[in-house]
């Protein structure tokens, strides 16, 4: 079964203490995202990848880290300098090849900081 | 990325009923795409559209891409329960792999 994978589903977390999102994809797909959201708002794009080794920040990348080691994934970090880190976390891949560019998500990982 | 201007917010509809939405941009998209999310889910890919003026069905779902190539918009035909969700919009220019995506627009059905 080929698709993206994201663990855990819900997460807890105490304020102060840095926690670590999982994103692995069997897709074979070149890039991978990260993306937040917030109730009633659309998805805002943390950080992405376009190979291995190498990534971007996206429009609200403070108090995130990620890192690409491996094609298959594409780990988050949500640091204790993030703010408001209670939201959605949901990740997505895509081919970058010919003109099929379009983003494939997981299922998502349900953040509560306290 | 950019927001896309994404309309009704929400929707209430009957079922059998036929819905519209769209989204409109600033912006000169290359590629729009349509995904709808259950409650706790990440979104689902539902159409892409590659070409100004081309219209797309997938089942009861017919999409658009905007002449202009600044806006698209998404029919759902004869809706039934399973249609709520929530369904984003979202384009992509050809010189950047970031989606820009709508707020959504929130579709319940009476039954």
């Amino acid at each position: 079964d080929g698709g993206i994978t994201q663990s855990p589903k819900y997460l807890f977390r105490k304020e102060g203490q840095n926690v670590t999102l999982s994103c692995e994809q069997n897709l074979n797909h070149d890039a991978m995202y990260w993306y937040r959201q917030d109730p009633g708002q659309g998805l805002r794009l943390i950080y992405y990848s376009q190979i291995v080794n190498d990534f971007q920040k996206g429009d609200i990348a403070e108090g995130y880290s990620v890192s690409r080691e491996k094609k298959e994934s594409f780990p988050l970090t949500v640091t204790s300098a993030q703010k408001n880190p209670t939201a959605f976390y949901l990740c997505a891949s895509s081919s970058m090849e010919g003109l099929s560019y379009e983003q494939y998500f997981g299922p998502g990982t349900r953040l509560t900081v306290t | 990325g950019q927001q896309l201007n994404q309309s009704p917010q929400s929707m209430f509809i009957q079922e059998g009923e036929d819905v519209s939405m769209n989204c409109t941009s600033s912006s000169i998209f290359n590629t729009w795409l349509w995904y709808k999310q259950d409650p706790g889910e990440g979104p689902v890919l539902l159409i892409a559209l590659y070409k100004a003026g081309e219209l797309t069905s997938n089942g009861r779902l017919t999409a658009q891409f905007g002449i202009t190539r600044k806006d698209s918009f998404l029919n759902i035909s004869a809706s039934i329960p399973s249609d709520v969700g929530i369904y984003f919009c979202a384009g992509l220019r050809s010189n950047d792999y970031k989606l820009s995506f709508g707020a959504g627009t929130t579709v319940t059905v009476r039954a």
